[in-house]
């Protein structure tokens, strides 16, 4: 069975820093990766998303994230994080014939620190 | 113009009650998800639906049973509420079941029991 490990949990950043989430994946075949973020008391909003072709793949909101076959990673960047961006970004792996079931890490809280 | 839109936003209810969540979504897309979050923000996939069939049913208790009255709609409706079911409730939605379509999500009901 697939699976997603977000191996930090909190992460804190001062403002202009640059971030990196990390996210590792199981899974047989190749991957239909994603990055979500939530806002305090809102719902999930997509990131960005790979399914195949260009490795590295860019988002909204100044995001990119990097797809590394031989490491099973598929880890989020930004150059300069800004206040705004502090929330819960959850990492999701979906797969062919899943019914487009996706299963999500366990998320990773970023602060910001002005 | 709300794209997926879940009521009630909050749900504060005594254990032993049924209570039901309703989902509507905009996008005329044809499939749709319910996902419970706990209090570790732990994302897990419980229903979906596309085009009113079901179609994924995770291990869930009867206790809760999804309805779907037309393509627009997902309805989530839990018999005899248990203090285990306190949880934020996300409904999302997408266009197909191929894991290429990226799944839109509400704001969540926060259903808490007593």
């Amino acid at each position: 069975a697939q699976s997603v490990t977000q191996p930090d949990i909190h992460i804190t950043v001062s403002e202009g820093a640059s971030l990196e989430l990390r996210c590792n994946y199981s899974y047989g075949a190749t991957p239909y990766l994603f990055w979500y973020v939530q806002s305090p008391g809102q719902g999930l909003q997509l990131l960005l998303k790979y399914f195949s072709g260009d490795t590295l793949v860019q988002g909204i909101k100044g995001f990119e994230a990097e797809f590394k076959r031989s490491q099973s990673s598929f880890n989020l960047r930004k150059p300069s994080v800004h206040w705004s961006d502090a929330a819960e970004y959850f990492c999701a792996v979906g797969f062919t014939g899943g019914g487009n079931k996706l299963t999500f890490g366990t998320g990773t809280q970023l602060k910001v620190e002005l | 113009d709300t794209a997926v839109s879940q009521t009630p936003k909050y749900l504060v209810t005594q254990m032993g009650n049924d209570k039901s969540i309703k989902c509507e979504q905009n996008l005329g897309h044809d499939t749709m998800y319910w996902y419970k979050q706990d209090s570790k923000k732990f994302l897990k996939i419980m229903f979906s639906y596309n085009n009113k069939e079901l179609i994924i049913n995770e291990t869930v208790p009867n206790r809760f049973s999804p309805k779907s009255p037309d393509k627009a709609h997902l309805n989530l409706h839990i018999n005899s509420l248990e203090l285990g079911d306190s949880a934020v409730y996300f409904c999302a939605s997408s266009q197909g079941q191929n894991p290429n379509q990226p799944q839109h999500f509400g704001d969540g009901t926060r259903l808490s029991i007593l």
